[in-house]
C-alpha cells in the first residue's frame, strides 16, 4: 500500500536560516505529491504540489521537487520566518478518481526570531 | 477557490451524549467528502468517505455505528458522534475534493475539536 515518511520533529531554526524537512514515500503507480501546512489550532491548507516526474511545486517561498528516482519530495525554504511555524505534512494521492490522501506523521517547525 | 466550512468549530459534551458536526462545500459541489480524525501530534487517520446518495465507506477498525455518516446533499455532509466517550475526544476534519480539472486535489475544513467530559 501507499506511505509516506516524513522526518520527526521538532525541527527549530532560527530566522533567516535555511529549512528542509526530507519526505519519502512508497506508492504503486504515479502519485501526486502534497505539502500541507497546520497552524496552530486551524485545519490544513494546502502549501503546493506536483503530479508528476520532475515537477516541482512551488509557493510563499517554500518549494520541493517530485523526484521518482529516489521517491522522494522534500520541502525546502531559504530563509524561514517567525510566521513560518507550524506543523508541516506530506502527503500522497492515487492519480484514479477521487484517490484519498495518505499522509505522513507531520513535522513541527519551530522557528524563533 | 474551492471553501469547505465546518461547523461547530469547538464543542464541548457529557459523556453519554451525542454530537453533530457539518461539512459544507460553500462554492462547490462535493459528490464525495473524507472524515479524517487527528490526535495531538499526530498525523490525520482517514476514518470514512462520504458519498452524496449512498452509505459512506468506513476504514477498517472504524465503527459505523458510532460514526454516523449521513451526506445530505452535494455541498453538506455531518458526522455525528453518538454516545460519545473522552476517548472520542479528538480533532475531527473533513475534505472534499476539487472540482474536476484538480481532482485529485482535496480542500479541507478548519476543523472541529471535540472535548468529550
Amino acid at each position: 500500500g501507499n506511505s509516506v515518511t516524513q522526518m520527526e520533529g521538532p525541527v527549530t531554526l532560527s530566522e533567516e536560516a535555511f529549512l528542509t524537512i526530507n519526505c519519502t514515500y512508497t506508492a504503486t503507480g504515479y502519485p501526486s505529491l502534497f505539502w500541507y501546512v497546520q497552524y496552530p489550532g486551524e485545519g490544513l491548507q494546502l502549501l503546493l504540489k506536483a503530479t508528476k516526474a520532475d515537477d516541482k511545486g512551488s509557493n510563499k517561498g517554500f518549494e520541493a521537487t517530485y523526484r521518482k528516482e529516489t521517491t522522494s519530495f522534500h520541502l525546502e525554504k531559504g530563509s524561514v520566518q517567525v510566521s513560518d511555524s507550524a506543523v508541516y505534512f506530506c502527503a500522497l494521492s492515487g492519480n484514479s478518481g477521487y484517490s484519498t490522501l495518505t499522509f505522513g506523521k507531520g513535522t513541527m517547525l519551530l522557528v524563533s526570531p | 477557490g474551492a471553501v469547505v466550512s465546518q461547523h461547530p468549530s469547538w464543542v464541548i459534551c457529557k459523556s453519554g451524549t451525542s454530537v453533530k458536526i457539518e461539512c459544507r462545500s460553500l462554492d462547490f459541489q462535493a459528490t464525495t467528502m473524507f472524515w479524517y480524525r487527528q490526535f495531538p501530534k499526530q498525523s490525520l487517520m482517514l476514518m470514512a468517505t462520504s458519498n452524496e446518495g449512498s452509505k459512506a465507506t468506513y476504514e477498517q477498525g472504524v465503527e459505523k455505528d458510532k460514526f454516523l455518516i449521513n451526506h445530505a446533499s452535494l455541498t453538506l455532509s455531518t458526522l455525528t458522534v453518538t454516545s460519545a466517550h473522552p476517548e472520542d475526544s479528538s480533532f475531527y476534519i473533513c475534505s472534499a475534493p476539487g472540482a474536476s480539472g484538480s481532482k485529485n486535489e482535496q480542500f479541507f475544513g478548519p476543523g472541529t475539536r471535540l472535548t468529550v467530559l
